[in-house]
């Protein structure tokens, strides 16, 4: 079975830029997670959705993030205008059905540079 | 409030050394779950155990094993006979009331051939 799929792996843009990451999760899997991960703050969980419905968005770090999930196989998290300090890895995760205790799936991440 | 802390920064041992990585956590819930997480240095992260906390029965898997005491808010990692591909950043991770994880800072294990 297919893991998370995220692309692109890599993302090199200039500052100003309008950058935006997708991710697929696990079929089966209702709940979708996006998380930054870098060496100052660690993984910083941004946002999840559960059944397409953001959640908790309490992450998102300013209103220049946005992520949406139009359906139970996709989401995007965009970032417009990027800043060199949202270089980071972005990862995406899913779980089954929701409910807490469930483990999550992370995909392979995103490097993001922005320069 | 919820916390997870792994005091181990890095840790280095040589090839079939034991090795146990430290999880301390803090939570006012009686039901909670309890995670780790491996993170090699291709970056992805990869699921190693989930446990509840109605389930204090140690795990074994091959050379890995973990230990939980809530007596001490713990959840240790301990593998056995460590190999150089176990070289990684290992995250635990706490659940508690929702969906979201709260992961430690992580310990980086080095194991040296």
């Amino acid at each position: 079975d297919a893991g998370v799929i995220q692309s692109p792996r890599h993302e090199v843009t200039e500052m100003g830029q309008e950058v935006t990451l997708r991710c697929k999760p696990i079929s089966g899997h209702n709940s979708l997670f996006w998380y930054r991960q870098t060496m100052m703050r660690g993984l910083e969980l941004l946002i999840y959705f559960n059944n397409n419905v953001p959640i908790d968005d309490s992450g998102m770090p300013e209103d220049r993030f946005s992520a949406k999930m139009p359906n139970a196989s996709f989401s995007t998290l965009k970032i417009q205008p990027s800043e060199p300090r949202d270089s980071a890895v972005y990862f995406c995760a899913s779980s089954f059905n929701g409910r807490r205790g469930y483990e999550q799936y992370f995909g392979p991440g995103t490097r993001l540079t922005v320069t | 409030a919820q916390k997870v802390t792994q005091a181990q920064t890095e840790i280095s041992v040589v090839e079939k050394e034991d090795v146990t990585l430290d999880c301390v956590y803090e939570t006012r819930d009686t039901t909670y779950y309890l995670f780790w997480y491996k993170q090699p240095p291709s970056g992805e992260l990869v699921f190693l155990i989930r446990r509840n906390s109605f389930d204090e029965q140690n795990e074994i898997s091959g050379r890995y094993s973990w230990n939980f005491q809530k007596s001490t808010s713990s959840f240790n990692f301990t593998i056995t006979a460590s190999q150089v591909v176990d070289s990684a950043v290992y995250f635990c991770a706490l659940s508690e009331g929702t969906d979201k994880l709260i992961f430690g800072t992580g310990t980086r294990l080095q194991v040296f051939p």
